[in-house]
């Protein structure tokens, strides 16, 4: 089945330790992205990847780093998370950059406290 | 700088009555629309999107989209509303000169009552 899957689905975190949330697809697609999602503002992007080892800012990039090293895979990394990062995070993928249809991820919860 | 406004934040409908979930947007250039619906603690799904040509698209679950360039809109539509509707839907716009960088509506949360 097609799909892009995110580890972990929940996680409460204390301010400052660093987290990883891990992002897959199986469709061999070029591009990911990570979102967020906050009550009244929609999604806005962090950070997407137009294919390996290229990586670009979205609207809302500070405090998040990102890697693609592998094709399949395309960690957030949350090197010392903040209380204003409390959200919901989205990864999708899509075959190409100029692709128009995006395949989303099922979320990630995170809590920082 | 290109926008999206979903000027409701809820729809309410009674099921087998149609529904609208409006949707304005702000780009530079001829713009790709798109509807994607959330259902709860799931991910979002692609519904239809507007390229180009005829201005009304199809898209999944019946649902169905028009695009006004007069009126900058691409509201969403469906003939007959099923209680199953009820989900979050977001509307969302990647003007052709703004790269990939694909922007998102607020969400408009519909409402289906038997």
């Amino acid at each position: 089945e097609a799909q892009v899957t995110q580890n972990p689905r929940y996680l409460i975190t204390v301010t400052g330790k660093k987290l990883t949330v891990t992002c897959s697809q199986n469709m061999n697609h070029e591009y990911m992205s990570w979102y967020r999602q906050d009550p009244g503002l929609g999604l806005r992007q962090i950070y997407y990847s137009m294919n390996v080892e290229v990586t670009d800012k979205g609207d809302v990039p500070e405090g998040y780093k990102v890697s693609r090293k592998e094709k399949r895979n395309f960690p957030l990394i949350l090197e010392s998370p903040s209380p204003n990062q409390t959200s919901l995070y989205f990864c999708a993928s899509k075959r190409r950059m100029d692709s128009y249809e995006q395949y989303f991820g099922p979320g990630t919860r995170l809590t920082v406290t | 700088a290109q926008s999206v406004a979903q000027p409701e934040d809820q729809v309410n409908v009674a099921e087998g009555n149609p529904l609208t979930v409006k949707c304005t947007y702000s780009v530079s250039g001829n713009p790709y629309l798109f509807w994607y619906v959330q259902y709860p603690n799931r991910g979002l799904q692609f519904l239809l999107k507007y390229i180009t040509g005829d201005n009304l698209v199809k898209g999944s679950y019946g649902f169905e989209a028009e695009f006004n360039k007069s009126q900058t809109s691409f509201h969403l539509k469906k003939p007959s509303a099923l209680v199953s509707d009820s989900a979050l839907y977001f509307c969302a716009v990647n003007g052709n000169n703004a790269g990939n960088m694909l922007t998102f509506g607020g969400g408009t949360r519909l409402m289906v009552k038997p």
